[in-house]
C-alpha cells in the first residue's frame, strides 16, 4: 500500500548503543523529515532531506545521524544512545513546496 | 520567546460549542500556516492550511490569519467527542534546501459529551 512507514514501532535499547529507524515512503516524495515529540515540547525537527544525497539540520540534530542513499528511504541513526534521546520519533514526507507533510506512525524508543 | 507559541490548555468545551485554539508566531513574515490534529498515540493528521492572504473554511473547521497581531486561530463548529486531541500549529520556514514547518507544542482540546 502507498504511504510512508516507520519501523520498528517500539525499540527499547541501553545506553551508549547504536539503534537506527527506518522511514520508507511510496510516493516518491522529494522531501523527508525526522521528529522528536517529546511533552511541552512539541515536534522538534532533527533533520529533513530535499532529495536523495541532500540532507539539512534541524533544530535538534546533535547526537544523530542521517542519510539518504535511495529517494524512499531515510533512515535515523543514533550511535551511541543517551537517556535523553528517549522520545517518540516521528518521520514525515511531502513533495514540492506547498504540499503537506504526512507522517508516519511513529516510532516510540526508550533508552535505559 | 519561541517561534510558534500555544495555550496548551486543556481547553474544555461542551458539545455543540464552538471551540477557538489560537496560535502566535513571531516572524511577521510568515506566510503560511498549518493546522495539524493529534489523537493520543497517533501522528500528527492535517486539518487545514492557510496562506496569507485569507482565511479559509472547511466543513466544521475555519482557520483564520490576524497578520497584525501575528496569530492564527482555528474555529471548530458544533464541537464533537471525538473532536478530542491535541492541535498542533505550524509555520513554514525556509531552509536551505527548501521549507520546513516549525512547531508549536499543542494545545489538547476536550469536548465533553
Amino acid at each position: 500500500d502507498a504511504g510512508i512507514t516507520q519501523s520498528p514501532r517500539y525499540k527499547i535499547t541501553e545506553t551508549g548503543r547504536q539503534v537506527t529507524l527506518m522511514c520508507h515512503q511510496t510516493w516518491s516524495h522529494s522531501y523527508m523529515f525526522w521528529y522528536r515529540q517529546d511533552l511541552g515540547h512539541g515536534l522538534r525537527l532533527i533533520y529533513y532531506s530535499a532529495a536523495a544525497d541532500i540532507t539539512d539540520k534541524g533544530e535538534v540534530p546533535d547526537g544523530y545521524v542521517v542519510s539518504r542513499s535511495k529517494t524512499e528511504n531515510f533512515p535515523l541513526t543514533l550511535e551511541s544512545a543517551t537517556r535523553s534521546q528517549t522520545s517518540v520519533y516521528f518521520c514525515a514526507s511531502r513533495g514540492q513546496s506547498n504540499q503537506p507533510q504526512h507522517f508516519g506512525d511513529g516510532t516510540r524508543l526508550s533508552i535505559l | 520567546q519561541k517561534e510558534v507559541e500555544q495555550n496548551s490548555g486543556p481547553l474544555s468545551v461542551p458539545e455543540g460549542a464552538i471551540a477557538s485554539l489560537n496560535c502566535t508566531y513571531s516572524d511577521r513574515g510568515s506566510q503560511s500556516f498549518f493546522w495539524y490534529r493529534q489523537y493520543s498515540g497517533k501522528s500528527p493528521e492535517l486539518i487545514m492550511f492557510i496562506y496569507s492572504n485569507g482565511d479559509k473554511e472547511d466543513g466544521r473547521f475555519t482557520a483564520q490569519l490576524n497578520k497584525a497581531s501575528q496569530y492564527v486561530s482555528l474555529l471548530i463548529r458544533d464541537s464533537q467527542p471525538s473532536d478530542s486531541a491535541t492541535y498542533l500549529c505550524a509555520v513554514k520556514r525556509d531552509g536551505e534546501y527548501g521549507n520546513k514547518l516549525v512547531f508549536g507544542a499543542g494545545t489538547i482540546l476536550r469536548v465533553k459529551s
